[in-house]
């Protein structure tokens, strides 16, 4: 599998944007991007994921670098409800399995 | 909507003692997982299923036993609980990778064995 890298930890403020980086620079052609994100005691939740284009949705934006060798996540506008542990993985087209990393500590001040 | 149902949510073990998970998915899904999550690290994915009847290994396989008898029941088990086995579970499931692929957690299972 593919490797990420992430920063072990980040801090924001509230209503301000995030850029939450991800490097995968052995990404293959049929690699997948995805975002998971885990609140504190809770089970991590699905934010987003992407293969080459640029993706939006309601929680959050994927901007997938032209050679995907990195991507970042946009929380256009941070609450004190996005402080979570925000994972980036790399899933193979058809794979059957997601393996999760370290992830990236983002804390949010008021 | 229920989702992912863990059962149970906490348990206490001694050295030794047997005990099993259950985790349960009301949304038809084919794929289950059970991860475990050591203080302050990643998910570890333990054991996985595509469907009824099937069971694989992941990252760290050793010591647990899965059984999916049901498409919507997952079972973890713990023969001969270790302390090294103190941790929170996490089961989760999905639609096969045709789809998002998007997986649906449950809200974890904390087990210490003392």
């Amino acid at each position: 599998d593919a490797k990420t890298t992430q920063p072990n930890s980040m801090e924001s403020n509230e209503e301000e944007p995030v850029h939450l980086p991800c490097n995968h620079s052995t990404i293959s052609g049929t690699d997948y991007i995805h975002w998971y994100r885990q609140l504190p005691s809770q089970g991590p939740e699905y934010v987003i994921h992407g293969l080459t284009s640029n993706v939006n949705n309601r929680m959050a934006s994927l901007a997938i670098a032209e050679d995907r060798k990195s991507s970042t996540l946009i929380l256009h506008r941070a609450t004190l409800r996005d402080a979570a542990v925000y994972y980036c993985i790399l899933r193979r087209q058809g794979a059957q399995k997601l393996v999760f990393g370290q992830g990236t500590r983002l804390t949010i001040n008021p | 909507n229920a989702g992912v149902t863990q059962t149970p949510k906490f348990r206490v073990l001694k050295t030794g003692q047997s005990m099993t998970l259950l985790c349960a998915q009301d949304m038809n899904h084919e794929y289950m997982y059970w991860y475990r999550q050591d203080p302050g690290m990643g998910l570890r994915l333990i054991h996985y299923s595509v469907g009824e009847g099937t069971t694989a290994k992941g990252e760290v396989p050793d010591g647990y036993n899965v059984s999916r008898l049901k498409k919507q029941n997952f079972l973890l088990g713990l023969e001969s609980a270790a302390p090294s086995q103190t941790s929170v579970y996490f089961c989760a499931s999905s639609f096969p990778v045709g789809n998002t692929g998007e997986l649906f957690f449950g809200e974890g299972s904390r087990l210490t064995v003392l």
